[in-house]
């Protein structure tokens, strides 16, 4: 069946715009999650939803930075006033449920490069 | 701070070999660990995990060794082949039994398995 799909694989935008990324998780999963890889990095946390609804915010790196998930299927992460510190791969993954034993399945990320 | 940590970037071992890469981790209330692996241009993919109440877990080639008193988890890769050529991400979550999943990864090390 189809994995976890991210869309689009490559962004490159100038300083200051704003950029949307998509992550549509495997059907039925319940469980999403945002992870960030910088250069040189591993994977940062960044927000989970359970459902539609994401309880814990705090991993977000500033308040520029938002997502929702609606349907409880598809998720945007929206990042405002885009700064060059925000270039990374933005990796999306789901789970069946919200147990940390439940795999995370990733999808493929999208490279964000900000000029 | 980091709370995992994979001191080797980088690790070269002979076809046929094991391959043996390192994980250290500072928070003692992580109570499951993740091996992930991945390839380029893809996200990682699943490989084995371990809960606080085992020292090992085993499946096929790979084995994963816990030291609970050493905050310290290795995984053996034997016999090592090219195809296992990849970062592997060690990863771990305080939530074992609960009901959150987010993960907290190393930086990664990337294995060359040459023929």
């Amino acid at each position: 069946g189809a994995g976890v799909s991210q869309s689009p694989s490559n962004k490159v935008t100038e300083k200051g715009k704003d950029v949307e990324l998509r992550c549509d998780p495997i059907s039925g999963h319940t469980a999403l999650y945002w992870y960030r890889q910088s250069l040189g990095q591993g994977l940062e946390f960044l927000i989970y939803f359970q459902g539609n609804s994401a309880p814990d915010k705090s991993g977000l790196p500033s308040d520029r930075f938002s997502a929702e998930r609606t349907g409880g299927s598809v998720s945007t992460l929206t990042i405002q006033r885009t700064q060059q510190e925000d270039s990374a791969v933005y990796l999306c993954a789901s789970s069946l449920e919200l147990r940390v034993t439940d795999t995370q399945y990733f999808g493929p990320g999208t490279r964000l490069t900000v000029l | 701070d980091q709370q995992v940590k994979q001191n080797s970037p980088s690790l070269s071992v002979q076809e046929g070999r094991i391959s043996i890469l390192n994980c250290d981790y500072t928070n003692s209330m992580f109570d499951y660990f993740l091996w992930y692996k991945k390839y380029p241009a893809e996200g990682p993919t699943f490989l084995i995990s371990i809960s606080s109440i085992k020292d090992k877990n085993e499946d096929g080639r790979f084995t994963v060794f816990l030291n609970k008193s050493a905050k310290h988890l290795s995984l053996h890769i034997v016999p090592s082949q090219p195809g296992d050529s990849a970062v592997y991400f060690c990863a771990a979550s305080p939530n074992y039994g609960g009901s959150q999943g987010n993960l907290i990864f190393g930086k990664g090390t990337k294995l060359s398995v040459k023929p």
